[in-house]
């Protein structure tokens, strides 16, 4: 059974690059995967998905400061979020999109809290 | 892409019906059944209920079912039970091959 954990700094300052792993488990990242984000006390937002090992897709309104790549020797996937603000404050999931459910996200992480401040 | 419209709450008691809206445009709700459905209760990750409008993933209760007439999406959760408070989410597969959230809907059994 496939399993993801996020990892990296919790607290981040503003203007600096936010940097997260996630380390997948009992599957191979040759498969599609996306990075979500959830602000205390609000919804769910898309940041990006990474496909065939290297392949990305982004988020519009955050295209331009985010990277996602994937680590098969290590199995890992990583988010590198530049120019970080306090709005960038949130839980990190790392999430597999299902090759039987469509269009679903069936494997969610426990999540990564960030937090942006000085 | 803004986000899907969802209403801030719904509420219902022990046994009852529930309806959950999930309103997008007739270009994206509107044109394709690539709607999913989330399960968030406090504290959790978000698990995932119907994907395909209104398929059921393996291990989820068949008191769950999804529909969709026009631009909008519903979930419906009959016979209420304790367990169903959580937050909702609806996703939508977008044909920028984005995805994009609904804006949740929290549930409350009373």
């Amino acid at each position: 059974q496939v399993q993801l954990q996020e990892s990296g700094p919790g607290l981040v300052k503003p203007s600096e690059t936010l940097s997260l792993t996630c380390t997948v488990s009992g599957g191979s990242i040759t498969y599609y995967w996306s990075w979500i984000r959830q602000s205390p006390g609000k919804g769910l937002e898309w940041i990006g998905q990474i496909y065939n090992s290297g392949s990305t897709i982004y988020n519009p309104s955050l295209r331009s400061r985010v990277t996602i790549s994937g680590d098969t020797s290590k199995n890992q996937l990583s988010l590198k979020l530049s120019s970080v603000t306090a709005a960038d404050t949130a839980v990190y999931y790392c999430v597999r999109h299902s090759g039987v459910y469509y269009f679903g996200m069936d494997v969610w992480g426990q999540g990564t809290t960030v937090t942006v401040s000085s | 892409q803004s986000a899907l419209t969802q209403p801030p709450s719904v509420s219902g008691s022990p046994g009852q019906s529930v309806t959950i809206s999930c309103t997008g445009t007739s270009s994206d709700v509107g044109s394709y059944n690539r709607v999913s459905w989330y399960q968030q209760p406090p504290g959790t990750a978000p698990k995932l209920m119907i994907y395909e409008v209104s398929n059921r993933p393996s291990g989820v209760p068949d008191r769950f079912s999804g529909s969709k007439s026009g631009n909008t999406a519903s979930l419906t959760i009959s016979g209420l039970q304790a367990e169903d408070e959580a937050d909702y989410y609806c996703s939508l597969y977008t044909s920028s091959n984005t995805y994009v959230f609904g804006t949740g809907t929290k549930v409350t059994v009373l």
